[in-house]
């Protein structure tokens, strides 16, 4: 089945210690999205892929950097973290424009300690 | 800007009951309009879509009515079961752009 893959489920990290956590898709969609989400809210939109073309989200810290070395491959980078960047990391996938929905993977829940 | 406002959770019902989640939202032109469900520690997965206004999305016994003159989405099943028990997510993708808007999500939990 054509789907969206997070690696690793679960990741605990140590404060500033960085982390990657990875996103693949075969949906071979061309945007790709990287959200986080904490407890009891609804997810917060980082950046975005279109192509090899990067779109920031003004209020992302620059904490969190992305790359994305091919349509099928997307990772978050994280270099520093701290306590208040635990949460769930949602990548998504979609084809460009209109009305197509965004597919989501099953999420990292990243632990900071 | 954008926005999606849902009715407030958590939402208690009994198995078998009548659901409906309230979504209204704000935008300019002609928006894409969504129900997302996540179950507890999962991703989001779509559960119904409508694209112009009086389509009507439906899946898994969900429905919702895709309503212009009173900008709403709400979302409906005449009846829920234990296992429908999750956060649900109405959501809007803009004309201009594929980001997505979500509301702040309702809690849903169905006793037996």
């Amino acid at each position: 089945d054509a789907m969206v893959i997070q690696n690793p489920r679960y990741q605990v990290t140590q404060f500033g210690k960085p982390v990657t956590l990875s996103c693949s898709q075969t949906l071979n969609h061309n945007v790709m999205y990287w959200y986080q989400q904490k407890s009891s809210q609804a997810p917060k939109l980082l950046f975005h892929y279109y192509d090899k073309d990067f779109n920031n989200e003004a209020d992302t810290p620059d904490n969190f950097q992305s790359r994305r070395p091919n349509t099928s491959f997307c990772f978050l980078d994280i270099r520093s973290p701290g306590l208040g960047d635990a949460a769930m990391y949602l990548c998504a996938t979609s084809r460009d424009g209109g009305s197509y929905e965004q597919y989501f993977g099953p999420g990292t829940r990243l632990t900071v300690t | 800007g954008d926005s999606v406002t849902q009715m407030e959770g958590p939402v208690t019902l009994s198995e078998e009951a009548f659901l409906t989640i309230n979504c209204t939202y704000t935008a300019t032109g002609y928006p894409s309009l969504f129900w997302y469900v996540q179950y507890p520690g999962e991703g989001l997965q779509l559960l119904l879509k409508a694209t112009k206004a009086d389509d009507k999305g439906s899946n898994k016994g969900f429905e919702a009515t895709y309503r212009k003159e009173t900008t709403s989405f709400h979302l409906e099943k005449g009846s829920v079961q234990v296992s429908d028990s999750a956060v649900y997510f109405c959501a809007l993708k803009g004309n201009q752009g594929g980001k997505l808007i979500f509301g702040q999500g309702t809690e849903l939990s169905v006793k037996p």
